[in-house]
């Protein structure tokens, strides 16, 4: 079975560029959640999708923050404009259904603001 | 609000000491409580769980035991192995939307 995948695995930007992110679940899973990970902390959520409808993104900070799930499948973190701290590992992991706690993680994409 | 408290590193051991890492826990009602680790270059991967009290999680010679009365989940193993070099990460999941709230991570070496 193949794990989650994320893409790219690394990523340099100046401030006030933009920049996405993309992330395809296990299949069949039909939960899917972003998270970031800044270093010496551990995984804040950010949204968390059932199929393709929002379940919570009470932290994300949406004047810059966007993502989406629009086929209930693979999904896309947008950030823009970036900020400096914004740095951080950009985690997706999917789970069966919502109401499992066993989420799954992909290798995340280390974002670094210049 | 509910939150994990895990123990500073970097923790260093030299290969076949005994492990612990110390993990406490503020939740309502009855959390199920896990362990993740996070091996270099690599995702988060569930270690072990335990979803109520008295339950003991164990997997890769890993183990922790749910202790409602003193809200803990230390993890513990007997003999670590180099390739036990890696991050850990204390977590519950309290209320009905399955939110993790997470340590902040354990950094653990272990030199031959």
């Amino acid at each position: 079975e193949a794990g989650v995948a994320q893409s790219p695995r690394y990523k340099i930007i100046e401030k006030r560029q933009s920049v996405a992110f993309w992330c395809n679940p296990i299949s069949g899973h039909a939960t899917l959640y972003w998270y970031q990970q800044i270093l010496g902390q551990g995984p804040k959520l950010l949204i968390q999708f059932q199929n393709n409808g929002v379940v919570d993104d009470s932290q994300l900070p949406k004047d810059r923050f966007s993502a989406e799930r629009l086929k209930g499948v693979d999904s896309t973190l947008k950030i823009q404009p970036a900020k400096l701290e914004d740095s951080a590992v950009y985690l997706c992991a999917s789970s069966l259904r919502r109401d499992t706690y066993e989420q799954y993680f992909g290798p995340g994409t280390r974002l670094t603001v210049t | 609000g509910d939150s994990v408290t895990q123990m500073e590193g970097p923790v260093t051991l030299s290969e076949e000491a005994f492990l612990t890492i110390n993990c406490t826990y503020t939740a309502t009602g009855y959390p199920s409580l896990f362990w993740y680790v996070q091996y270099p270059g690599e995702g988060l991967q569930l270690l072990l769980k335990a979803t109520k009290a008295d339950d003991k999680g164990s997997n890769k010679g890993f183990e922790a035991t749910y202790r409602k009365e003193t809200t803990s989940f230390h993890l513990e193993k007997g003999s670590v192995q180099v390739s036990d070099s890696a991050v850990y990460f204390c977590a519950l999941d309290a209320g009905n939307n399955r939110k993790l709230i997470w340590g902040l991570g354990t950094s653990l070496a272990v030199n031959p």
